[in-house]
């Protein structure tokens, strides 16, 4: 069956330093979303992507994020100057078509800022 | 402001039945979503709404009323593996998704 991957499952960083997370999203799908969920709280909407542009962000989303299609099979969401805030897991998500369809889940990247 | 509300907490017993309710004030509405999530898992979709009334889906069944704000999960032949948190979240009219703080399921033999 196929699956959202990312990578890597695991990154440890010093605040004020740039990351990038990496997912894969299943292939025939072409919504692509980025939430996060800090330990032990609720998960928090980042922002969806479909057509090589950003088609919703939430207000957590700020100038520091980005997120990029750089070819046909990643997504990534950059992470320009990390703070102490940052630390969460980072869930990347697909569909095949819009909302109403199942959002998949990738397995997460536990993004630990020091 | 958003705000979604859940139980946090929440047990029950291996074959009974379980409503996990939801209660939402959003600005606008464009869908409310229920997710399960195991312990240190991802979330995995479950049920989507955005008509009033009975979703289906197995074990599983979510309704809502939008005049009321509220949604509720049905778990019928509660499974051991029940065992999770289950999120409500809510699309609002700016199309961003407000999840709620989840309740924690525990299913016991």
């Amino acid at each position: 069956e196929p699956e959202v991957t990312q990578t890597p499952s695991h990154q440890v960083t010093q605040m004020g330093q740039e990351v990038i997370l990496r997912c894969v999203p299943i292939s025939n799908h072409l919504y692509f979303y980025w939430y996060r969920q800090i330990l032990g709280q609720k998960v928090e909407f980042l922002v969806s992507f479909y057509n090589n542009e950003i088609s919703e962000k939430s207000e957590i989303f700020d100038d520091q994020f980005s997120v990029e299609r750089p070819d046909g099979s990643n997504f990534t969401l950059k992470i320009r100057s990390t703070k102490l805030e940052d630390s969460a897991m980072y869930f990347c998500a697909s569909s095949r078509r819009g909302l109403q369809e199942t959002q998949y889940f990738g397995p997460g990247t536990r993004l630990l800022v020091l | 402001g958003q705000n979604i509300d859940q139980p946090t907490e929440m047990t029950a017993t291996e074959g009974a039945i379980v409503q996990i309710n939801c209660t939402y004030q959003t600005s606008g509405f464009n869908g409310l979503f229920w997710y399960q999530q195991h312990a240190g898992e991802a979330p995995t979709f479950l049920s989507y709404n955005v008509l009033d009334g009975l979703e289906e889906k197995g074990r599983f069944s979510s309704f809502l009323s939008r005049s009321k704000g509220y949604s509720y999960l049905l778990l019928k032949e509660l499974q051991m593996k029940d065992s999770a948190s289950y999120l409500c979240a809510v699309r609002d009219s700016g199309q961003n998704f407000v999840f709620g703080p989840g309740t924690r399921l525990s299913v016991l033999p």
